[in-house]
């Protein structure tokens, strides 16, 4: 069973800082099915990023992903105040189901 | 697509609770569906899923045996009947469609508003 480990738990920035987040897998599974997810506070999630580096329909190209393996990085390049939230790391796919890191909340500093 | 969850409620330990969820906006019958929940204060935990025919059903460790997902396509709608309730079942409840069609991804591209269910004596 795959365990995702996120870092950091929390990320103090301000806006138009750039932030990076990571999300770290026990073990592959040989495929880069790894999607991000946004959550604001009184909101179901989000689709951000699937396949480790594509944006779902919608999502500004701010945000960006990238990693293989093991080792994972959601980005987004310029902070804007409606980016602050939690956001989570999942590893898709038939082996791994529907295993959620713990996730990294990004704060306005 | 819009997902809407109902059922959801305060109930005590041991009891037992069926959320539903009608779906629209898409072709129900091609896309596997999930319940997913979020703890307050903590992250999410994938609960069941169900593929397009019923044909793959598959369940977290922690509700393996207590909760039972069903669909029917003939209304647009999923269902998670839950039994033997505990305290720590007490979440958020998302009804979720997967990204695939008609092979089941574990992709979790669209969500409801979620039904809160509150396990309590």
């Amino acid at each position: 069973e795959i365990a995702l480990t996120q870092s950091p738990g929390t990320l103090s920035l301000s806006p138009g800082e750039r932030a990076t987040l990571s999300c770290r897998a026990s073990h592959s599974d040989n495929t880069n099915y790894l999607a991000w997810y946004q959550q604001k506070p009184g909101q179901p999630p989000r689709l951000l990023i699937y396949g480790a580096s594509s944006r779902a329909t919608g999502i500004p190209d701010r945000f960006s992903g990238s990693g293989s393996g093991t080792d994972f990085t959601l980005t987004i390049s310029r902070l804007e105040s409606e980016d602050f939230a939690v956001y989570y790391c999942q590893q898709y796919g038939s082996s791994a189901r529907g295993t959620f890191g713990q996730g990294t909340k990004l704060e306005i500093k | 697509v819009q997902l809407v969850e109902s059922g959801g409620g305060l109930v005590q330990p041991g009891t037992s609770l069926r959320l539903s969820c009608a779906a629209s906006g898409f072709n129900f019958n091609d896309y596997a569906m999930h319940w997913v929940r979020h703890v307050p204060g903590k992250g999410l935990e994938w609960v069941s899923s169900i593929n397009w025919n019923s044909g793959t059903i598959t369940y977290a460790d922690s509700v393996k045996g207590r909760f039972t997902i069903s669909r029917d396509n003939a209304k647009n709608s999923v269902y998670l009947q839950m039994n033997s309730l505990r305290t720590e079942d007490t979440a958020l409840y998302y009804c979720v469609k997967d990204g695939g069609a008609w092979i089941q991804l574990w992709l979790f591209d669209s969500w409801g508003q979620g039904t809160l269910v509150t396990v309590s004596s």
